[in-house]
């Protein structure tokens, strides 16, 4: 039992290029979650998914873009990456909105 | 609307002292209270939550938390720290009608031990 993984662990983008990173989760859960972490900010949610085939957007959704198309991945979509976008990147998930399980977190730099 | 606060965005405690992380909440219906540990470079880990039941609650790493509803607060406690405890910790809060969006995170406290 992984829990929840994250692809890649770390990334370096220039600005403009894109990316996807690829969370996975093996218990079963329907709620899966994108977070950022920035110094001093707490945790941000991105964008969240309540079950397979479904998306919606968080609090900072602006550059970012998700897919659900199976129920143990959500894919987190950068179409044109911008030094902004420089974070931690957290994926999340849980069978209730109460008491999610993180991954390891992907480190990403857009210089 | 809710939101959690966290007092002190730096603790420093030596060790074998008490620990304690202050949280105040604001949510208008009854709340799910939550805290997190990350430790360097890794993802968060819960630490306990409260969902209505017990307001004293006990989590793992020997951390408690009371559910204070006339202070609207759910303090972190340890009674005796340790090198290990060293890390960030993050109180959140939804409430159980919530969707998937309506958790809210504090901003964190960094924990530092000393020997």
């Amino acid at each position: 039992n992984a829990g929840v993984t994250q692809t890649p662990k770390f990334r370096v983008l220039k600005t403009g290029q894109s990316m996807t990173l690829l969370c996975a989760q093996d218990m079963n859960h329907e709620y899966m979650y994108w977070y950022r972490q920035d110094p001093g900010m707490g945790l941000r949610l991105i964008h969240y998914s309540v079950g397979e085939g479904t998306t919606a957007k968080g609090e900072v959704p602006d550059g970012y873009n998700v897919s659900r198309l199976k129920k143990q991945n959500f894919l987190l979509g950068l179409e044109s990456a911008a030094p902004s976008q420089t974070s931690v990147y957290f994926c999340a998930s849980s069978l209730t909105p109460a008491g999610q399980f993180f991954g390891p977190g992907t480190r990403l730099t857009v210089l | 609307a809710q939101s959690v606060t966290q007092l002190g965005s730096h603790v420093s405690v030596s060790e074998g002292a008490l620990v304690l992380l202050r949280c105040n909440y604001s949510s208008s219906v009854p709340p799910y209270l939550f805290w997190y540990v990350q430790y360097p470079n890794q993802g968060l880990q819960l630490l306990l939550k409260y969902t209505s039941a017990a307001t004293l609650v006990k989590g793992i790493n020997g951390f408690e938390a009371e559910f204070k509803k006339s202070e609207t607060s759910f303090h972190l406690t340890k009674p005796s720290a340790h090198m290990s405890d060293a890390a960030e910790y993050f109180c959140a809060v939804t409430h159980v009608q919530s969707s998937a969006s309506k958790i809210i995170f504090g901003s964190g406290t960094r924990l530092s031990i000393r020997p």
